[in-house]
C-alpha cells in the first residue's frame, strides 16, 4: 500500500526566504506526483504535476522535482510572500493494481511572516 | 477554474439517516472521484468512476455507495449516516487517468449528530 509522508508538518518563515517542502512515497510504481495548495476552508488548487518520466516542473516561483528511485519529491518556493501561506499537499497516483485515485500526504502548513 | 460544483455545501444530519451528496461538472471529464478529508488522516479516496455507470471502490468505501448515470453527475450516498462519517467531502475530476491533473470541487462539510 502506497504511503505518502510530508515533512515538516508545519513551517513558519519570514517573507522573502526561499524554502523547500519535502514529500516521500513508499512505492515507486507511480504515474505521476502532484502538488496542491489548500487555503483554510477551501478546496484544493493544483500547482504542479510531474510525470513519472520527468525530473522536474516549474511554474513561476514554484519548482517541483521528482526522484522515483529514492521515493522523494520536493517543492521549492522562491522569494516567499505572505500570500503563499497555505497548506501544501503532495499526492501520488499509483500505477500498479488496485484502486485508482491519488494517495495524499497529510500536508505541510506554511506560514509566511510579513 | 474547472467547472465543478458540489451540493449541498454544508449539511447537518442525524445518525441513521441517508444522505446524498452531489458532484456536478461542466468539463465533460471522464474520471470523477470522491475523497474525504479528516484531521490526522489527510484526504482518502472513497469511490471513483471511469465512465457512465462504471464505478469502483477506493480505500474507505464501507458505508458509502455511488452512482453515475450521466457524465456530468457523480452522486455519493451515505446509506445510514454515522458519526464517523462526519467529514469534509471533496469531489475531483480528471480528463484521463495517468497523465492528467485532478481538479477539485469546493467541498461539502457534513456533520452527523
Amino acid at each position: 500500500k502506497q504511503e505518502v509522508t510530508q515533512i515538516p508538518a508545519a513551517l513558519s518563515v519570514p517573507e522573502g526566504e526561499n524554502l523547500v517542502l519535502n514529500c516521500s512515497f513508499t512505492d515507486s510504481a507511480i504515474y505521476n506526483l502532484q502538488w496542491f495548495r489548500q487555503d483554510p476552508g477551501k478546496g484544493l488548487t493544483s500547482l504542479l504535476l510531474i510525470q513519472s518520466s520527468q525530473r522536474e516542473q516549474t511554474s513561476g516561483r514554484l519548482n517541483a522535482s521528482l526522484d522515483k528511485s529514492s521515493g522523494r519529491s520536493t517543492l521549492y518556493i522562491a522569494a516567499s510572500q505572505p500570500g503563499d501561506s497555505a497548506t501544501y499537499l503532495c499526492a501520488a497516483l499509483h500505477s500498479g493494481g488496485g484502486a485508482d485515485g491519488l494517495t495524499f500526504g497529510k500536508g505541510t502548513h506554511l506560514i509566511i511572516q510579513p | 477554474d474547472a467547472g465543478i460544483t458540489q451540493s449541498p455545501r454544508h449539511k447537518v444530519t442525524e445518525t441513521g439517516t441517508p444522505v446524498t451528496l452531489r458532484c456536478h461538472q461542466t468539463e465533460n471529464h471522464r474520471y470523477m472521484y470522491w475523497y474525504r478529508q479528516d484531521p490526522g488522516h489527510g484526504l482518502r479516496l472513497i469511490h471513483y468512476s471511469y465512465g457512465v455507470k462504471d464505478t469502483d471502490k477506493g480505500e474507505v468505501s464501507d458505508g458509502y455507495s455511488v452512482s453515475r448515470s450521466k457524465t456530468e453527475d457523480f452522486l455519493l450516498t451515505l446509506e445510514s449516516a454515522t458519526s464517523s462519517q462526519t467529514s469534509v467531502y471533496f469531489c475531483a475530476i480528471s480528463l484521463g487517468r495517468s497523465a492528467e491533473t485532478q481538479y477539485f470541487g469546493p467541498g461539502t462539510r457534513l456533520l452527523v449528530l
